[in-house]
């Protein structure tokens, strides 16, 4: 069965610092890749995506993420946090095509200012 | 763009009452709908799917169930709600393998 884990449940860094969120996946086909976003009061919505081409891809507000194929993995970063990026993040994988998307368990991210 | 309105926001019901939360979309057609339950650790479980009007799939044995009436209406539905239906309620929207658009949720309580 596919399934997402994402490493760590709580992050807390302070403003500036470098982030990376840690997501593999377990699924034997070919998968599409997001990471979506839920900040406070505010509906989930899509931070990046993957589905073919260059592994590294950008999202919105300077996130990136890349993608290892060979580690399953699809880890999210940003090189500097700012306060305004405390927020939930969520890892997902969609089979190629497929209709279900499987959610990582998420990450809530503190940034003190 | 698509847009994905849910209601009611919250919602407060005794045990063995019934259930009907809405949603409803705009902005595209013969999307597929999802409802998910998002609990505190442990993501977002997806409960159905539908990939057209009445085609209603159920990823999870449980009380609840949902219809697709209208190709940009879901329902989520019970006869008689548990304490362990209390949750956070989402509705989704997207094409194939594609990125989903979410609604704003909605709060259940079960008491």
């Amino acid at each position: 069965a596919q399934s997402v884990s994402q490493h760590n449940h709580h992050v807390i860094l302070s403003e500036a610092a470098s982030l990376e969120l840690g997501c593999n996946y377990s699924y034997g086909g070919t998968v599409n890749l997001f990471w979506y976003v839920q900040y406070p009061g505010q509906h989930l919505q899509l931070l990046l995506k993957y589905f073919s081409g260059d592994p590294l891809v950008k999202g919105i507000k300077g996130f990136e993420a890349e993608f290892i194929k060979s580690k399953f993995s699809f880890n999210l970063r940003k090189p500097s946090v700012q306060w305004s990026d405390t927020a939930e993040y969520f890892c997902a994988v969609t089979s190629t095509g497929g209709f279900k998307t499987i959610f990582g368990a998420g990450t809530r991210l503190f940034v003190k200012a | 763009s698509q847009t994905i309105h849910q209601w009611p926001a919250t919602l407060v019901q005794p045990v063995g009452s019934p259930l009907s939360l809405e949603c409803t979309v705009e902005g595209t057609s013969n999307p597929n709908l999802y409802w998910y339950r998002q609990a505190a650790g442990r993501g977002l479980q997806l409960l159905f799917y539908s990939v057209g009007i009445g085609q209603i799939s159920s990823e999870v044995p449980q009380n609840l169930s949902a219809s697709r009436p209208q190709d940009r209406q879901f329902i989520l539905s019970s006869k008689k709600l548990l304490l362990s239906d209390s949750g956070f309620y989402l509705c989704a929207a997207g094409r194939g393998g594609f990125e989903q658009f979410f609604g704003p949720g909605t709060r259940l309580t079960v008491l």
